[in-house]
């Protein structure tokens, strides 16, 4: 099974208008986290917005917010206001608990969003 | 602050040879992992360095190595190259420590086997 699932292959969303981008989880670790990436078409991946597995709060990051809800094991990336620069592929990814302080992130297959003027 | 700066940007190899790609990263980072993306694959994890020791390791081949060096400066080598090695392979560094720190990435190196 996938661990993390993003099924919306591609996406158009209006200039200035809102955008939910898909994600799902799955993992037995009760301590993880969930991390968003963009990756512009030029290659380099951009560190967007983390959620903890025990943050009660949803985290925002100016005018990306992450709709998460954790029975569902979802963890939707919101962009308020879109910009044509909004215009990438949008990686949602995980860390779970790992032995002690090593780091991989598991990503999903991606949205490619793209923002129409 | 420098970001994380992987070279070279573009590697063109045949099959069978060896190529040695280079990661700086972040000052004060010592964690340093390495993916591999394709457009069949996407990402995917290849290993872990951290205070020169490897501490994780995705399922790939042997062929596949790594290293870090007493600055946590990075090397990844391929060695017997094949057509499926054809990627964009991208590092990425960290800080030690809380769960919620981030992975930095660097541009990637577009690796094309002939």
């Amino acid at each position: 099974a996938q661990k993390i699932t993003q099924t919306q292959p591609g996406m158009f969303v209006q200039e200035k208008e809102a955008v939910t981008l898909d994600c799902t989880y799955d993992t037995s670790d009760q301590s993880y986290g969930l991390f968003w990436y963009k990756q512009p078409s030029s290659g380099e991946m951009i560190f967007l917005i983390y959620q903890g597995s025990y943050d009660e709060q949803n985290a925002t990051e100016g005018r990306y917010s992450l709709n998460f809800q954790k029975a569902r094991k979802s963890a939707n990336l919101v962009i308020s206001a879109s910009q044509l620069g909004d215009s990438a592929m949008y990686f949602c990814a995980m860390r779970e608990g790992q032995r002690a302080g090593s780091y991989q992130l598991t990503f999903g297959k991606g949205t490619k969003l793209s923002v129409i003027p | 602050k420098a970001g994380v700066t992987q070279t070279p940007r573009y590697l063109i190899k045949t099959r069978g040879q060896q190529v040695t790609l280079s990661c700086s990263p972040i000052s004060g980072h010592r964690s340093v992992s390495w993916y591999q993306q394709t457009p069949g694959q996407g990402l995917q994890f290849l290993f872990e360095y951290f205070s020169e020791t490897q501490r994780n390791k995705g399922n790939f081949p042997g062929r596949f190595s790594g290293r870090q060096f007493s600055n946590s400066r990075s090397e990844m080598n391929v060695s017997t190259l094949e057509l499926g090695d054809s990627a964009l392979y991208l590092c990425a560094s960290s800080l030690a420590g809380d769960r919620g720190q981030p992975q930095h990435f660097g541009d990637g190196t577009r690796l094309s086997i002939l």
